[in-house]
């Protein structure tokens, strides 16, 4: 069984930090990674993809990945009021999907 | 959002009825996804087109029943639904299947009463 964990949260971070986000994965034949985020009430949106080990960068958002320890993490940094939501991370284990964890809601606290 | 769109938003149908979801992407992609999203759960994948075929039926019961007339285009056939399949209906394409990044449309909002 191919599964991604994230913790479910809440997770407050005061406006103006850092917000660390974690997913761990089940499966070492995992070939890309992604986050979305997701509003209440609407649906995911794409924010960041990663497929190979290390770092990338896109404005405010990093995603870092380790393939050996099996977990990819999103940082925001300088958070502000409407990065609150909730982020789910998609892994595509080699075959034709991606599978999602249950994501994680983060409240960006004024 | 704006590259996949989903008709209706919102749906409200008796178990009895016959109702049809629809999907368009305007991406110029080859896949099209159908996924449930219910209220603590993670998004359940449902069926999987590929260049007009279907390449996964995820268990999915058969009052779903998906039609994908083109890569453009794709459809949800829904029949004598129960109340526990209230949820929120989500297309999504990518390039092709396969570990591509997948774009969600807005989704349809259903209640089954």
């Amino acid at each position: 069984q191919k599964e991604v964990e994230q913790n479910s949260g809440p997770l407050s971070v005061p406006e103006g930090a850092i917000a660390s986000l974690n997913c761990t994965y089940s499966d070492r034949v995992s070939q890309s990674f992604f986050w979305y985020r997701q509003y209440s009430g609407k649906s995911p949106e794409l924010i960041m993809s990663i497929y190979s080990n290390g770092d990338k960068e896109d404005g405010r958002f990093t995603a870092q990945l380790n393939k050996a320890s099996q977990y990819v993490s999103l940082l925001i940094r300088d958070s502000q009021p409407s990065d609150s939501a909730t982020y789910l991370c998609a892994v595509n284990f080699g075959n034709e999907k991606l599978t999602f964890g249950t994501g994680t809601r983060l409240t960006i606290i004024p | 959002e704006t590259g996949v769109t989903q008709t209706p938003r919102h749906l409200v149908m008796g178990m009895t009825n016959k109702k049809s979801l629809k999907c368009e992407q305007h991406l110029g992609h080859n896949a099209m996804y159908w996924y449930k999203q219910s209220a603590k759960k993670p998004l359940e994948l449902m069926f999987v087109y590929n260049f007009k075929e279907q390449t996964e039926n995820n268990s999915v019961p058969s009052r779903f029943s998906p039609e994908c007339p083109n890569s453009s285009h794709l459809f949800l056939h829904l029949h004598t639904l129960q109340p526990e399949d209230s949820a929120l209906y989500l297309c999504a394409s990518s390039p092709r299947k396969g570990p591509y990044e997948q774009y969600f449309g807005p989704g349809t909002r259903l209640t089954v009463t």
